[in-house]
């Protein structure tokens, strides 16, 4: 079975520092990749998604960037964190070759916190 | 600009009734039609969907309806239950795109539903 994994669960970080966010998927090939963001009181917000390994694409413009360095691991990334980038934020995956039936399976999270 | 709207951001309902969480979109094009179910501090769990091609499709006590030319959808859960308590968030796909073009889903914003004992 699949599985999706995500990494830390939780993190307190100052404005101005890094971040690094991994996502990674057990049990299949070639999944479609997916990074959201949930801010306080909205919606699932897309920022990335990843049909293949260095294949990015980017939804809104941000403080933030992606990497798929392997077929299953994906990273959420920025060089200097913003205030409003606090929110949780989530990976997901799909099977690639699924037409237009696109069910999507989210990871568990993680609660990103800027002071 | 919102594509999927959820106007209801919570409903409470005594356990035993029927609830139903209501969806509507803009996009005549969507094809495919999902609803998640998310508890706090955890990644959304995927319920039931629907195909543009049906009106109902049922899974034990959750039933989603498809009404197109309202551009509108709903979740009813019958009979609820304490452990139904949950933001439920619907989704739909793009038009149908080539698989290496990703397949997104838009999100609308979630009703928190509270299913009191």
């Amino acid at each position: 079975s699949q599985t999706i994994h995500q990494w830390p669960a939780t993190l307190v970080q100052p404005v101005g520092s890094p971040l690094s966010l991994e996502c990674t998927v057990e049990g299949t090939s070639n999944p479609n990749l997916y990074w959201y963001r949930q801010a306080a009181g909205r919606g699932l917000q897309l920022l990335f998604y990843s049909v293949g390994i260095g294949q990015i694409s980017s939804e809104v413009p941000q403080n933030l960037s992606a990497s798929r360095p392997q077929d299953r691991q994906f990273i959420l990334s920025s060089k200097k964190l913003l205030l409003s980038d606090s929110g949780f934020y989530l990976c997901a995956w799909s099977v690639a070759a699924s037409g237009p039936y696109n069910e999507q399976f989210f990871g568990p999270g993680t609660r990103l916190t800027v002071l | 600009d919102q594509q999927v709207k959820q106007n209801s951001p919570s409903l409470s309902v005594q356990e035993g009734r029927i609830s139903i969480l209501n969806c509507d979109y803009t996009n005549s094009m969507f094809d495919y039609f999902l609803w998640y179910k998310k508890y706090p501090a955890e990644g959304p769990t995927f319920l039931i969907s629907i195909s543009s091609i049906k009106d109902k499709n049922e899974d034990g006590r959750f039933t989603v309806f498809l009404n197109k030319s309202a551009k509108h959808l709903s979740l009813h859960i019958v009979p609820s239950q304490p452990g139904d308590s949950a933001v439920y968030f619907c989704a739909a796909s793009e038009p149908h795109r080539p698989y290496n073009q990703g397949g997104k889903l838009i999100f609308g914003q979630g009703t928190e539903l509270s299913v009191k004992p």
